[in-house]
């Protein structure tokens, strides 16, 4: 695609449920990015990998979130135990190289009841 | 770590005049300082990007400006018009070394016809 495509756009899921954020990085884009965005606030990084491999894990909250890149293009971001807190907007981008422009996606709208 | 630290939180300015939102960091390590523009419900949007090799850059309308010594970065419009209304990011990173970016708290900018 043209574009960093993340799925779905809302999720909303009860408290305590696991729940999966989709991201489909530009093509041939080789680091990719995971953030979260509250309301008036700027993104907070959570994630970076280059490759299949988490190169910078460090925003992550707590255990209860987790990412993957197994063969170095989709992602996604898995939440267990969600909890009211995580309410937010998570953001994907991706870069050709780590070391160029970050391009971001829509976005997943997460609520949490 | 990073801190990236952003004024005027919201600018209202008339429609032909010049607007400057103002960042500053901590880390000297950082060498990478792109601009977001976001529009309500939309992804951030790269606007324009500097780095630490550089003092200026101009994109049309767009100016950034770094002062490596002093750690700060302003964004300049001209010109502005009603669809510069946005709120605007500015971020930091150290490429070659965490590739993170580091987010400001974002600048609402108000564009009166």
């Amino acid at each position: 695609g043209a574009g960093v495509s993340q799925t779905p756009s809302n999720k909303v899921t009860e408290k305590g449920k696991y729940v999966e954020l989709r991201c489909d990085p530009i093509s041939g884009h080789t680091a990719l990015y995971w953030y979260r965005q509250s309301l008036g606030q700027g993104p907070e990084f959570l994630i970076y990998f280059q490759g299949t491999g988490a190169a910078d894990d460090s925003g992550l909250p707590n255990d209860r979130f987790f990412a993957v890149r197994p063969e170095g293009s989709v992602s996604t971001l898995k939440i267990q135990r969600t909890e009211r807190g995580d309410s937010a907007v998570y953001l994907c981008a991706s870069s050709a190289t780590g070391q160029g422009r970050a391009f971001f996606g829509q976005g997943t709208r997460l609520t949490v009841v | 770590g990073e801190n990236v630290e952003q004024h005027p939180s919201t600018l209202s300015v008339q429609e032909g005049d010049s607007a400057v939102i103002k960042c500053t960091y901590s880390d000297s390590a950082s060498n990478y300082f792109p601009w977001y523009k976001q529009e309500l419900g939309k992804r951030p949007q790269l606007i324009i990007d500097i780095r630490s090799n550089v003092g200026e850059k101009k994109d049309q309308r767009i100016a950034v400006t770094l002062n490596k010594t002093a750690k700060h970065f302003s964004l300049h419009i001209t010109e502005t018009q009603p669809e510069d209304s946005a709120v605007y990011f500015c971020a930091a990173s150290t490429q070659g070394g965490s590739e993170k970016l580091v987010f400001g708290k974002g600048t609402k900018l108000t564009v009166n016809p």
